[in-house]
């Protein structure tokens, strides 16, 4: 059973901190990661993917990727009350173009 | 907005029931994958279909089974339904070939009493 781990929180850090969300992945053969965000009652809104090891930035939003260590995080830099929502981390799967999920783990943005 | 829509937005069935719930592909994508999402928990993977074919199955049932339209639209069936059956199911489209970037519907809620 290939597992996507994710701590489920809650995660919660007070406005304007850095959030630190931290994924790791069982299958070596995965090639694309991902960062949804999900709010409660929602669908997953996708924040971020990474396919290579390294650092990628897109405004307040870096994701991290570790392949040989299989891990990859989210940071959330100046965090918001509006940031407060479910982050799930999704792994593609070695059967074609299907995502492998985690639990997700729960933000708190706190004034 | 992902351009991605799904009907109905809820649906309240009895155990035994079939159900067939519609999802619509974002403009310029030709995959769709269905997930079914538990309360608490994250989506799950029940198939894609690429050229109105299955091209991928979780671990399902049969009694879950889709289809997908030249117009790259997409339903999932589900027959004989069990209470667990209860969630939000998920399509998700994307364009083969570039990576998997899927993007997600806004869901369907169904709840099997």
């Amino acid at each position: 059973q290939k597992e996507v781990e994710q701590n489920s929180g809650p995660l919660s850090v007070p406005e304007g901190a850095i959030a630190s969300l931290n994924c790791t992945y069982s299958d070596r053969g995965s090639q694309s990661f991902f960062w949804y965000r999900q709010y409660s009652g929602k669908s997953p809104e996708l924040i971020m993917f990474i396919y290579s090891n390294g650092d990628k930035e897109d405004g307040r939003f870096t994701a991290q990727l570790n392949k040989a260590s299989q891990y990859v995080s989210l940071l959330i830099r100046d965090s918001q009350p509006s940031d407060s929502a479910t982050y799930l981390c999704a792994v593609n799967m070695d059967s074609g173009y299907a995502l492998n999920f985690g639990k997700g783990t729960s933000l708190l943005v706190t004034p | 907005e992902t351009g991605v829509t799904q009907s109905p937005t809820h649906l309240i069935k009895t155990r035994g029931q079939q159900v067939t719930l519609r999802c619509s592909s974002q403009s310029g994508h030709n995959t769709v994958s269905w997930y079914q999402q538990a309360l608490g928990q994250g989506p799950q993977f029940i198939f894609q279909y690429y050229r109105e074919e299955e091209n991928g199955r979780g671990n399902f049932p049969p009694r879950f089974s889709g289809l997908q339209f030249p117009n790259y639209s997409s339903e999932l069936n589900v027959n004989a339904l069990e209470l667990d059956d209860s969630a939000l199911y998920l399509c998700a489209s994307s364009f083969a070939g570039f990576q998997d970037t899927q993007y997600f519907g806004p869901g369907t809620r169904l709840t099997v009493l």
